[in-house]
């Protein structure tokens, strides 16, 4: 089966500063690549997504790029804000494969530092 | 006009009680799933039901039985509860397989604490 692994498992990042967190994939079908931000104590709600066809998608501050040769992809946060502080995960999965099972990676938790 | 809702939200529970959870999304769709989220805040799928008929089953203690009375209803009952059962339990749901609308919206989830 798929397996994510995530990295760094804790960033620390000033205010106004980058801040990238990466995700390795195993399973190569595996072709829809999304991310979750988790605030704490609240629900898991999706921030960006991007498919096998596609190598960078951008959406304001957030960016997401995808390397499908070496099976990686990374999360891009440039200009943090206090708010992007959370939880962040990276998932993988088979989309129309008729099974979408997301495998998650283990979290990030990311500290914006005024 | 909540999308996807859990109840309860908190259960505190002794162990060896059976206890269920409920969860239900006006969404439309046709794909809902249980996910567990451990105090290392871990997300792991449990189960997912697509119209009603189940889809995934992860490798899960037969103590949890998911029932899907319609494709808007998604319920977890477990039996004999265990300390190790203690986390977070997400329902979510999505579009459904096939379809290209990938996305997952996650319930508020329920913290199940068994002593």
């Amino acid at each position: 089966g798929e397996n994510v692994e995530q990295h760094p498992s804790t960033l620390s990042v000033q205010e106004g500063d980058s801040a990238v967190i990466k995700c390795t994939y195993s399973d190569s079908a595996s072709n829809y690549f999304p991310w979750y931000k988790q605030e704490l104590g609240k629900r898991p709600q999706l921030i960006i997504d991007i498919r096998s066809n596609v190598g960078e998608k951008k959406d304001q501050r957030i960016a997401v790029t995808l390397n499908k040769t070496a099976k990686h992809f990374s999360l891009h946060i440039t200009e943090t804000q206090p708010e992007d502080s959370a939880v962040y995960f990276c998932a993988a999965s088979r989309s129309n494969f008729g099974n979408e099972k997301l495998t998650f990676g283990t979290g990030t938790r990311l500290t914006i530092i005024p | 006009d909540t999308a996807v809702s859990q109840t309860p939200k908190y259960l505190v529970t002794q162990m060896g009680n059976d206890k269920s959870i409920k969860c239900e999304q006006n969404l439309g769709h046709d794909t809902m799933y249980w996910y567990k989220q451990d105090s290392k805040k871990f997300l792991k799928i449990m189960f997912s039901y697509n119209n009603k008929e189940l889809i995934i089953n992860e490798t899960v203690p037969n103590r949890f039985s998911p029932k899907s009375p319609d494709k808007a209803h998604l319920n977890l009952h477990i039996n004999s509860l265990e300390l190790g059962d203690s986390a977070v339990y997400f329902c979510a749901s999505s579009q459904g397989p096939g379809t290209g609308l990938d996305e997952q919206y996650f319930g508020p989830g329920t913290r199940l604490t068994v002593t």
